[in-house]
């Protein structure tokens, strides 16, 4: 079974300051994809970002970048000059084959509260 | 385009009724995924339907819980003789199989409440 690790139950940023978001997980599929995915207090689970494992490049997008090290298992989500609108839960999840089909299996999230 | 939509936004029930929670996925995705999320959780698998089938119910917690899709559009989640236990947000999800990394998009939940 696959396995995601969040182990900061919460973090706090200054306002135009990077931060980052660590994820480890675990998995012997030497195919497998990881994303990150931001929840605001609306609920919503909106996308944010995708690594594939076989991908040469860590992926970014706008002010969201992915420091993806797969020796170690790890796929770090990095914010760079965060906004308050920033604010919200974050998760990292790993896609998961089924027979037909993948799910996600996600961690336990991160709280990331940006001060101005 | 129109994202992902579920309705009731919010379900209050009392323990032992039946509920059902609908799902409108993105036009043109096949793949429609249930999961549910408890407080301060991250979400869980319940069901994943590609077209009219349901291909995975392994996340299903018991037979309580059923869900259709019988177009291969809209799908609805149900739940008999509701526990308190099942209270909890419920999150729809689609894709596009084939899309860059058979990415799952959201929508905003039904929010569960089982007095």
């Amino acid at each position: 079974a696959q396995k995601i690790t969040q182990t900061q139950p919460g973090m706090f940023v200054q306002e135009k300051e990077a931060v980052t978001l660590d994820c480890t997980y675990d998995t012997s599929d030497p195919s497998y994809g990881l994303f990150w995915y931001k929840q605001p207090s609306s609920g919503e689970m909106i996308f944010l970002i995708y690594q594939g494992s076989y991908d040469q490049q860590n992926a970014t997008e706008g002010r969201y970048s992915l420091n993806f090290q797969k020796a170690r298992k790890s796929a770090n989500l990095v914010i760079s000059a965060s906004q308050l609108g920033d604010s919200a839960m974050y998760f990292c999840a790993m896609r998961e084959a089924m027979e037909y089909g993948n799910k996600l299996v996600f961690g336990a999230g991160t709280i990331l509260r940006v001060k101005s | 385009g129109a994202g992902v939509s579920q309705t009731p936004s919010n379900k209050v029930t009392e323990k032992g009724k039946y509920v059902e929670l609908r799902c409108d996925p993105i036009s043109g995705h096949t793949a429609l995924y249930w999961y549910r999320q408890s407080l301060g959780q991250g979400p869980e698998f319940l069901i994943y339907f590609q077209g009219t089938g349901a291909a995975d119910d392994s996340g299903l917690p018991n037979d309580r819980f059923f869900a259709v899709r019988p177009e291969g559009s809209v799908s609805t989640l149900k739940i008999q003789r509701t526990e308190r236990g099942d209270s909890a947000v419920y999150l729809c999800a689609s894709s596009f199989p084939g899309g860059v990394g058979d990415t799952q998009y959201f929508g905003p939940g039904t929010r569960l409440t089982v007095l």
